[in-house]
């Protein structure tokens, strides 16, 4: 069974450029999460999505990311401008759900540097 | 807000040892709590997973504890090889949400 899959693995851009990550879940996984980890920090989450519905994007900086599910499958997070401090590792995760008892898979994550 | 506070920050032990790293969480209204493994430059892999009606997980050399009511759990590595030499992180899944909170991680090496 394939795991879950990001894109790109690397990422280097101008601040003020905007970016876009990609990740496809686990077949089958409805609830799909995108974390952001700094170096020396555990990941935070930034949006949980079930299916194709945002239901909790509260750490989510709306001023300049975006991020959608479309058909409720693979999911894009924008950064538009990129800042310096937006360099960091961006983490795809996916579950079967939410309900406390679903493991959380993750993919290799985007590493970002902004210049 | 559930904060997770992992200790030690950093470890180094020789092959062979046993060895245990340490989670603690505020909020013990939790749905359950993961142990993931970090290796430089990778994702996460999960290692255990232990629902929060259960005491203890293994996998091969790996224990997992948890303590709900004192919010605690404890990672015991046995017989610890180099391959072991990675990042260790704690993560709860609590009640008032459904996204991990995560600890800072141990940073393990082990030397041969």
């Amino acid at each position: 069974e394939a795991g879950v899959v990001q894109s790109p693995r690397y990422k280097i851009i101008e601040k003020k450029q905007p970016v876009a990550f990609w990740c496809n879940p686990i077949s089958g996984h409805n609830t799909l999460y995108w974390y952001l980890q700094n170096l020396g920090q555990g990941p935070e989450l930034l949006i949980r999505y079930e299916n194709e519905e945002a239901v909790d994007d509260s750490q989510l900086p709306k001023d300049r990311f975006s991020a959608e599910r479309l058909k409720g499958v693979d999911s894009t997070l924008k950064i538009q401008p990129a800042e310096l401090g937006d360099s960091a590792v961006y983490l795809c995760a996916s579950s079967l759900g939410v309900q406390g008892n679903y493991e959380q898979y993750f993919g290799p994550g985007t590493r970002l540097t902004v210049t | 807000k559930q904060e997770v506070t992992q200790i030690p920050a950093a470890l180094s032990v020789p092959e062979g040892e046993n060895l245990v790293l340490n989670c603690s969480f505020t909020d013990s209204a939790i749905y359950n709590l993961q142990w993931f493994r970090q290796d430089p430059g990778k994702g996460l892999t999960s290692l255990l997973l232990i629902q929060s009606s259960q005491r203890e997980q293994t996998s091969g050399r790996l224990n997992a504890s948890l303590d709900k009511s004192s919010g605690r759990s404890t990672l015991y590595i046995a017989a610890s090889q180099p391959g072991d030499s990675a990042t260790y992180l704690c993560a709860v899944n609590s009640n008032s949400g459904y996204a991990l909170n995560f600890g800072k991680g141990t940073s393990l090496l082990v030397t041969p």
